[in-house]
């Protein structure tokens, strides 16, 4: 079946640091590739996206681009900041629609100043 | 408007008590979604509704029951649950169940003593 491997966390960075989540995957098809984020005490957000392969999704400073060779969809982020702490969820909707929705076990990120 | 809305956003209920969770949405999406989600871990579908039809129920047990109003209107029953239902409960919707996207509420955080 499908799965999503992420790195464990949690992971703690100074302000300013340069940021990588690895996340890979394994499904068959053409899977939609996510990553949302959570803060504390809050529902998920949907941070990018990327749809096809070598689409590269972008929002708030974080990259990700779906690597279909390699089967990853890493999250960085050039300089991080402390409002960026958050739980990270690499997520995958293989072309059977969102209820087939699988996530990673999720990445804790702490920024420290 | 990209929100869902889930009500209360804390509830605290005895084993004996019964109460209801609710989550709405005005995007005219026709799927909705509910997830359990434990501390430190991914979130896990509950029910999925289709078109106000209950079209996914991932043996989730009966003291849990979900209702579907209108296209907007997603409830959640709870009665008589146990201390180890206590968790984050999450809302999603999509355009419909083929949507390769969601989007998540807030969430409302249940504790049953």
């Amino acid at each position: 079946g499908d799965s999503v491997t992420q790195m464990e966390g949690p992971v703690t960075l100074s302000e300013e640091a340069f940021l990588t989540i690895n996340c890979t995957y394994t499904a068959t098809g053409y899977p939609s590739l996510f990553w949302y984020v959570q803060y504390p005490g809050e529902g998920l957000q949907l941070l990018l996206k990327a749809t096809k392969a070598d689409d590269k999704g972008s929002n708030k400073g974080f990259e990700a681009t779906y690597r279909k060779e390699t089967t990853s969809f890493h999250l960085e982020k050039g300089s991080v900041q402390v409002s960026d702490s958050a739980v990270y969820f690499c997520a995958l909707n293989p072309s059977g629609g969102y209820q087939k929705v699988t996530f990673g076990t999720g990445t804790k990120l702490q920024v420290i100043p | 408007d990209t929100e869902v809305t889930q009500t209360p956003k804390h509830l605290v209920m005895g084993m004996t008590n019964k109460k209801s969770l609710k989550c709405e949405q005005h995007m005219g999406h026709r799927a909705m979604y509910w997830y359990k989600q434990k501390a430190k871990k991914p979130p896990e579908l509950m029910f999925v509704y289709s078109y106000e039809k209950l079209s996914i129920n991932e043996s989730v047990p009966s003291r849990f029951s979900p209702e579907c109003p209108n296209s907007s209107l997603l409830n959640l029953h709870l009665h008589a649950l146990q201390p180890e239902d206590s968790a984050l409960y999450l809302c999603a919707s999509s355009q419909d169940r083929g949507s390769r996207e969601a989007f998540f509420g807030q969430g409302t955080r249940l504790t049953v003593v």
